[in-house]
This record gives structure tokens, C-alpha cells and sequence, in this order.
């Protein structure tokens, strides 16, 4: 059964304090990994699409890496305006299937 | 903006009730999707559509129905709403079945009492 899992569930960090979030996936070949910010009441807001191991993209404080089995969305001296929960998700190579998504990580970034 | 437009933003139904909840994208996208979210549940599928005129079930499909009324807009119903249907619902679309990055609606907040 495919699957997603990301850890951890929260993170309390101060501003400054780089740290990484971790998707970990389970699927019967991987056609992406996509990465999502969703804000409090709002909808998931896409932010990256990796497709295979070693891939990197980045895009201000956030770096998002791929290998066979995990992902890694890297924040670098993160600021109170990156407070968010962020949601991987992948889409398996089966024909005709839509993405599946992890639990999210609910970042908390403190001046 | 362009986007994915859902309607209504918040409803308040009694068990046994109907409802259909409204979805409009104006990106030209092939692809559209039902979600519902909820607390330590994360986002799962109940609908979706590759393409106009085909739907298909998702991960939690009982007790709603979809309907793909053109390119544009992809409508989810409950027939009887029950408590366990109480969630928000976000309505997704891409270019093409799980291909990119989904664009999102703001979601819809349901309570059924």
C-alpha cells in the first residue's frame, strides 16, 4: 500500500534556528514528491515538485531533497512569517492516480 | 485572480440533510479533486476527475457523489449528510492527473448536527 509519513508532527523553533522536516514514502514506483504550504483556514499552497533521487530545488529560506525513499525540506534561519504546515505528498507511477498526502509537519517559528 | 473559486465558504447542516458543494477553476487545468481534511487525518481523496466527462472514487468515497458539469466545475454532493461528514473540504485541480503542483481552493468548513 503506498504510503507517506512526516515527521515530526510539530516543530517549535526560534527564528534563526535552521532545522529539516522528513517525508517518508512508501510507494509502488515514485512519479513525484511535491511539497505544500497550508496556512490556518486556508487551502495547501504548492511549493516544490521533485522527481528523482538526488534532485534538489530551493526557494528562499526552503530547500527540498529528494532520495529513493525519503525527503527533506531543509529551512534555513527561518522566520515567525514561515510558521505553517507543511504537507508532502507523492504521486506513484501506477497509471491514472492521483497525489496521496502525508499528515504534514505544523512549523512554529518564535522571535 | 485566477484560480480555484469553492462555494459556500461555511455550512452548517442537520443529519440527514443534502448539500452540494461548488467548484470552479478558470486555469484551463484537465484534472480536478475532492479532499476532505481533518484533524490528525491529514488530506484524503474522496473524488476525482482526469478529465471532463470521467470520475473516479478516491480513498473515502461513501456517502458523497461527484459530478463533472464541464471543464470548469467539478461539484461534490452529500445526499444525507451524517456527523462523521463533518470536515473541511478543499476542491484541487492540475493540468493533469497528479501531474504538478495542485492549485487549491480555500476550502469549505462543514458541521453536521
Amino acid at each position: 500500500e503506498d504510503q507517506v509519513t512526516q515527521s515530526p508532527e510539530a516543530l517549535r523553533l526560534q527564528e534563526g534556528e535552521s532545522s529539516s522536516l522528513n517525508c517518508s514514502y512508501t510507494v509502488s514506483g515514485l512519479r513525484g514528491l511535491f511539497w505544500y504550504r497550508q496556512d490556518p483556514g486556508k487551502g495547501p499552497e504548492f511549493l516544490f515538485t521533485l522527481y528523482s533521487a538526488g534532485e534538489e530545488k530551493e526557494k528562499e529560506r526552503l530547500k527540498a531533497t529528494l532520495t529513493k525513499k525519503e525527503s527533506f525540506l531543509h529551512i534555513t534561519a527561518p522566520k515567525p512569517e514561515d510558521s505553517a504546515t507543511y504537507l508532502c505528498a507523492v504521486q506513484a507511477e501506477q497509471a491514472g492516480t492521483a497525489l496521496i498526502f502525508g499528515k504534514g509537519t505544523t512549523l512554529s517559528v518564535s522571535s | 485572480n485566477a484560480g480555484v473559486t469553492q462555494t459556500p465558504k461555511f455550512q452548517v447542516l442537520k443529519t440527514g440533510q443534502s448539500m452540494t458543494l461548488q467548484c470552479a477553476q478558470d486555469m484551463n487545468h484537465n484534472s480536478m479533486y475532492w479532499y476532505r481534511q481533518d484533524p490528525g487525518m491529514g488530506l484524503r481523496l474522496i473524488y476525482y476527475s482526469a478529465s471532463e466527462g470521467t470520475t473516479d472514487k478516491g480513498e473515502v468515497p461513501n456517502g458523497y457523489n461527484v459530478s463533472r458539469l464541464n471543464k470548469r466545475e467539478f461539484s461534490l454532493r452529500l445526499e444525507s449528510a451524517a456527523p462523521s461528514q463533518t470536515s473541511v473540504y478543499f476542491c484541487a485541480s492540475s493540468e493533469a492527473l497528479g501531474g504538478g503542483g495542485y492549485t487549491f481552493g480555500s476550502g469549505t468548513r462543514l458541521t453536521v448536527v
